[in-house]
């Protein structure tokens, strides 16, 4: 079965350069879920969209922006990296009437040197 | 073996043995739960969920139990494998109906199976 698609899987930057990772939901999926996991941390919550609108915001720093297509993929543009913003970067995808069972795509990892 | 959630983040087990892992929730108004695995530098997998009309369930060698009363939840896993050696978290929500399905997500607990 298809799963959620992400790229790059890896990722380095210096900082206070600019960082664009993608996803692509499970095929007639709608709505896409950003996650933040440091070293050792559980995943966090970013930010999610519902047919292209933002659906729910959590603690997404302001320097972050992402956006859903019309073909539901989506983007997350993150800004003036810091070194704090070196972890791995998950999106998950559901249903949205089945919003609950979130599936996780494999993460990039990025690294702000 | 048992791990006591929050306060003891790894688990170690002999293969074969039952493995129960624990998790504290906070949130009274979540009313969906739900159990990933995730393996070194791979995303979370999806393992079973609960609604809270449930306090059982069951699926392929794991079984889900909540009690709503106390806000635990745990996670068995029969005749653990080494393949079953990841870290484990349980993540809860509100659901509900309508786009509000963030998950918050417990600390990890790290089970270690010894062949």
């Amino acid at each position: 079965a298809a799963g959620v698609i992400q790229s790059p899987r890896h990722l380095i930057k210096e900082k206070r350069e600019t960082a664009t990772l993608k996803c692509y939901p499970i095929p007639r999926h709608d709505t896409v879920y950003w996650y933040q996991q440091g070293p050792g941390q559980d995943p966090q919550f970013l930010i999610s969209f519902y047919e292209k609108m933002q659906s729910d915001k959590g603690s997404i720093p302001d320097r972050f922006s992402a956006q859903q297509f019309s073909d539901y993929h989506s983007e997350l543009n993150m800004s003036s990296l810091e070194l704090g913003d070196s972890a791995l970067y998950f999106c998950a995808s559901s249903l949205e009437d089945r919003g609950e069972t979130q599936y996780f795509g494999p993460g990039t990892r990025l690294l702000v040197l | 073996g048992e791990s006591v959630g929050l306060h003891l983040p790894t688990l170690s087990v002999q293969e074969g043995d039952n493995s129960i892992i624990n998790c504290a929730y906070s949130n009274s108004a979540s009313d969906y739960f739900i159990w990933y695995k995730q393996e070194s530098g791979k995303g979370p997998q999806f393992i079973i969920d609960i609604r809270s009309n449930m306090d059982k369930r069951q699926g392929q060698r794991v079984t889900v139990l909540l009690n709503k009363t106390v806000k635990h939840l745990s996670l068995q896993i029969a005749a653990t494998q080494p393949g079953d050696s990841a870290v484990y978290f349980c993540a809860e929500n509100r659901g509900g109906g309508g786009s509000n399905y963030k998950l918050t997500f417990g600390k990890g607990t790290l089970l270690t199976v010894n062949p």
